[in-house]
């Protein structure tokens, strides 16, 4: 089964700093897809980026970047310049290639901004 | 632009009444799913559909029956509210099992 994990329930960042929110997911599969999901207060659920498990270059997306290890399971987001607007509960997800009929979330990582 | 539409975003429900949580799609998306979202476990599966048709469960489907008659809507029922089914509801789709999921704005139910 596939399952991920997120094992910072809780992280903070100054205003313009970079903070790194890690995530590991387990799977015997080689073919798959990595998110990263950002929910504001709003509750809207919001992609962030993505990643293809066959890609070695890792995903960048503005002040969003990733480091992807498939070796070590590991898809942790990196997020450069901090912003006020960039609080939220971000949630790391895992879609696998071959069946594809459900995202697997990790529990989340709540992230404070600090001015 | 709608994207997903949800709806209610808000609602109150006494147990052992039922329910149905609308959701609708204007992408064209064949790929369709409700989660929950409960503190501290993430979003889980309640059921999902592959297109028109098809459906199947997921996760934790006990207490919500689904149907899809339509490529654009996909509603979720609840057939006899409990307290615990208390949660915030998420409708999602995708065009196929390679891309990423589009979300509605969720749906706040509590159970009293």
């Amino acid at each position: 089964a596939q399952t991920v994990t997120q094992s910072q329930p809780e992280m903070s960042v100054q205003e313009a700093e970079t903070v790194t929110l890690s995530c590991t997911y387990d799977t015997s599969e080689s073919d798959y897809y990595l998110f990263w999901y950002k929910q504001p207060p709003s509750r809207q659920m919001i992609l962030v980026i993505r990643q293809e498990a066959y890609k070695q270059q890792n995903a960048t997306e503005n002040r969003f970047s990733v480091n992807f290890q498939k070796a070590a399971k590991s898809f942790s987001l990196k997020i450069s310049d901090s912003q006020l607007g960039d609080a939220a509960m971000y949630f790391c997800a895992y879609r696998n290639a071959n069946t594809g009929n459900q995202f697997y979330f990790g529990t989340g990582t709540s992230l404070t901004v600090i001015p | 632009n709608a994207g997903v539409t949800q709806t209610p975003k808000f609602q109150v429900l006494k147990t052992g009444q039922s329910m149905t949580l609308q959701c609708a799609q204007d992408m064209n998306h064949e790929y369709m799913s409700w989660y929950r979202q409960d503190p501290g476990m993430g979003l889980r599966l309640i059921h999902y559909s592959v297109g028109a048709g098809i459906t199947d469960q997921g996760e934790v489907p006990n207490g919500y029956n689904v149907s899809r008659s339509t490529t654009e809507d996909f509603p979720l029922r609840l057939l006899s509210a409990a307290p615990s089914q208390t949660s915030v509801y998420f409708c999602a789709s995708s065009f196929d099992r390679y891309t990423e999921a589009f979300f509605g704005q969720g749906t706040r139910l509590t159970v009293v």
